[in-house]
């Protein structure tokens, strides 16, 4: 079964900064990636997604992901954080299979807190 | 263009009333998708159609809870004698339906508070 871990439930980083928020998945085959974005009281917004080829992918807003198979990893960065990033980050890994869907495995989520 | 649209917002019931959940998908996706969002167990999946059709409904927690879609566009999640453990943001989403790499595009959701 696939599974998703966010290890980090919060991170607090200051304006400016650079942010990474580290994701690891577990998936038999060539997985499907997502980093969906919510902000308080919003539904979720996709900031990117990977499925083949280059592993460094770009997204909205300034963020970015890299895919490391050898370490199961897709983890987001964005080099200087702005106060309106303050929201919380799911990664996510989908099936790919046409017959039952995309169902979409989350992780636990990362809340990014964004000091002044 | 529209996007994805869930009403209610917010519902308040009572322990044992059923209540109703609508999804109002993009026109043109034939894929729908139900999650649930709570405190204890994050975000997960309940149940997925492919036009009017639900192959996969291996995340419905209890046969409480039903869903249908019809016409290849509203859905409605069902929750029978509701528990104050259904208490949740339930999430819709809808995508294309062309393949697995597609983006699925997220409703606001309904907060569902069972008293």
């Amino acid at each position: 079964a696939q599974s998703v871990t966010q290890p980090d439930i919060h991170i607090t980083v200051s304006e400016g900064a650079s942010l990474e928020l580290r994701c690891n998945y577990s998936y038999g085959a060539t997985p499907y990636l997502f980093w969906y974005v919510q902000s308080p009281g919003q539904g979720l917004q996709l900031l990117l997604k990977y499925f083949s080829g280059d592993t460094l992918v770009q997204g909205i807003k300034g963020f970015e992901a890299e895919f490391k198979r050898s370490q199961s990893s897709f983890n987001l960065r964005k080099p200087s954080v702005h106060w309106s990033d303050a929201a919380e980050y799911f990664c996510a890994v989908g099936a790919g299979i046409k017959a039952a869907g995309n169902k979409l495995t989350f992780g636990g989520g990362t809340r990014v807190l964004v000091k002044p | 263009g529209a996007g994805v649209s869930q009403s209610p917002s917010n519902k308040v019931t009572e322990k044992g009333k059923d209540v109703e959940l609508r999804c109002d998908p993009i026109s043109g996706h034939t894929a729908l998708y139900w999650y649930r969002q709570s405190l204890g167990q994050g975000l997960e999946f309940l149940i997925y159609f492919q036009g009017n059709s639900a192959p996969d409904k291996s995340g419905l927690p209890s046969d409480r809870f039903s869903a249908e879609r019809t016409g290849g566009s509203v859905s409605t999640l069902t929750i029978q004698r509701t528990q104050q453990e259904d208490s949740a943001v339930y999430l819709c989403a809808s995508s294309l339906g062309l393949g697995g790499y597609e983006t699925q595009y997220f409703g606001p959701g309904t907060r569902l508070l069972v008293l």
